[in-house]
């Protein structure tokens, strides 16, 4: 098993580049999520969604939108990046645990917007 | 402001010492989960707590739940350099809300 894989792991782009990110996972999950992660804030959410054909807001949404056409896969794109868009990404995918909504993260995605 | 408070920010031990983690909220959760990253990696979930009071042990790990659901600790005793890295708390309400993290360093 591989569970969730992300790609690529590195990239630098110019600001007013576009890009995507891609996210997928062999579990069959219905829940994916997409994060970035910034020194001292956390983790934030940025895009979710709860299944195939369907995504929604998280806490971060400006600046990104998010496609799900297949169960496994959550791309996450960055039409005109900006500098305040430097970060490193997490794609995870849900699964439950005690009825509780647990994460399997991917080992990141680090943009740098120059 | 985050919605889960974690402290302390950076903690540095020597390897054989013990430590404690806490992550605080003025929020009511339906769980709790705790998460550690390793550098250049994503988080991986360590335990999930979910009754009120509860206390949960794996190996040296000893994580509790307040009884309120506000708030929880980890505790790690005898440290070991394996132990070192960002340790994240989540709240999980209508959704999943990450604490800003604990950096742990064990030094051998």
């Amino acid at each position: 098993n591989a569970g969730v894989t992300q790609t690529p792991k590195f990239r630098v782009l110019k600001t007013g580049q576009s890009m995507t990110l891609l996210c997928a996972q062999d579990m069959n999950h219905e829940y994916m999520y997409w994060y970035r992660q910034d020194p001292g804030m956390g983790l934030r959410l940025i895009h979710y969604s709860v299944g195939e054909g369907t995504t929604a807001k998280g806490e971060v949404p400006d600046g990104y939108n998010v496609s799900r056409l297949k169960k496994q896969n959550f791309l996450l794109g960055l039409e005109s990046a900006a500098p305040s868009q430097t970060s490193v990404y997490f794609c995870a995918s849900s699964w439950t645990v005690s009825g509780a909504n647990v994460l399997t993260f991917g080992a990141g995605s680090r943009l740098t917007v120059l | 402001t985050q919605l889960l408070e974690q402290s302390p920010q950076f903690l540095s031990i020597q390897e054989g010492e013990n430590l404690t983690v806490y992550c605080n909220s003025s929020s009511v959760f339906s769980s709790l989960q705790w998460y550690r990253q390793e550098p250049g990696e994503g988080p991986v979930l360590l335990v999930t707590v979910v009754t009120g009071g509860e206390v949960k042990k794996l190996k040296r790990l000893t994580f509790q739940f307040g009884d309120a659901r506000k708030d929880s600790s980890l505790h790690i005793t005898a440290a070991q350099p394996g132990d070192t890295g960002l340790y994240l708390c989540a709240g999980e309400g209508y959704k999943l809300s990450f604490g800003a993290g604990t950096t742990v360093t064990v030094r051998a």
